[in-house]
């Protein structure tokens, strides 16, 4: 079945090491995004990318790092320069293009915990 | 920073009907207004969306204002699954854009 793999579902991290999130879809869409979620919270967005090899900076991307080598595939990296890193993140898709206003599909998250 | 504006929490009886708004007044004729829940530790989920006329699916109806600046999303009658937070956001139709969610509107469905 098509959809949006995000993995791991929980990491644990030592303070001062980097992290990838992994975030896969089979759906064939052409725009993904990475939003953080913190306890009670709405979703805030890190970075999003329209295309291949495109990415832009969401409201807080610092101490974040993306990359968007295949349309497939949006990993996120949690940098040490994040200083709060510990959050739920999740990952979403959604086809575009000129006048398709397609859903937004999301992956079931990633829960990071800082030790 | 969010183009909708919601309330914090709502709360109603199982089986009746719930009304959750959304202001957005200052949405442009070309987004359209989205709608998504998020259950508890789960990503959120696709609800409704529109443009000028009401709408109705399976899961919810979606009125819209006549000049846009504003939206209620309409659950006929809830159930205790239908507890979750609740996201109203806009989308531009030329294209892909910075999606920003609020905090959207926590409901509690009492049984």
């Amino acid at each position: 079945d098509g959809g949006i793999t995000q993995s791991p579902k929980y990491l644990f991290r030592k303070e001062g090491q980097n992290v990838t999130l992994s975030c896969e879809q089979n759906l064939n869409h052409d725009a993904m995004y990475w939003y953080r979620q913190d306890p009670g919270q709405g979703l805030r967005l890190i970075y999003y990318s329209q295309i291949v090899n495109d990415f832009q900076k969401g409201d807080i991307a610092e101490g974040y790092s993306v990359s968007r080598e295949k349309k497939e595939s949006f990993p996120l990296t949690v940098t040490s320069a994040q200083k709060n890193p510990t959050a739920f993140y999740l990952c979403a898709s959604t086809p575009e293009g000129q006048g398709r206003i397609g859903e937004l599909f999301f992956g079931e998250g990633s829960r990071l915990t800082v030790l | 920073d969010a183009k909708t504006t919601q309330p914090n929490s709502m709360e109603s009886n199982e089986e009746e009907p719930v009304h959750l708004p959304c202001n957005h007044s200052t949405i442009s004729g070309t987004d359209y207004i989205h709608w998504y829940r998020q259950l508890p530790s789960q990503g959120p989920e696709y609800v409704i969306h529109g443009l000028t006329s009401n709408v109705n699916n399976r899961m919810a109806s979606l009125a819209i204002a006549e000049d846009r600046k504003s939206s209620t999303l309409i659950l006929h009658r809830a159930t205790l699954r239908d507890a979750a937070v609740y996201y109203c956001i806009l989308r531009d139709r030329q294209g892909a854009q910075k999606l920003v969610f609020g905090q959207g509107t926590r409901l509690t469905i009492n049984p």
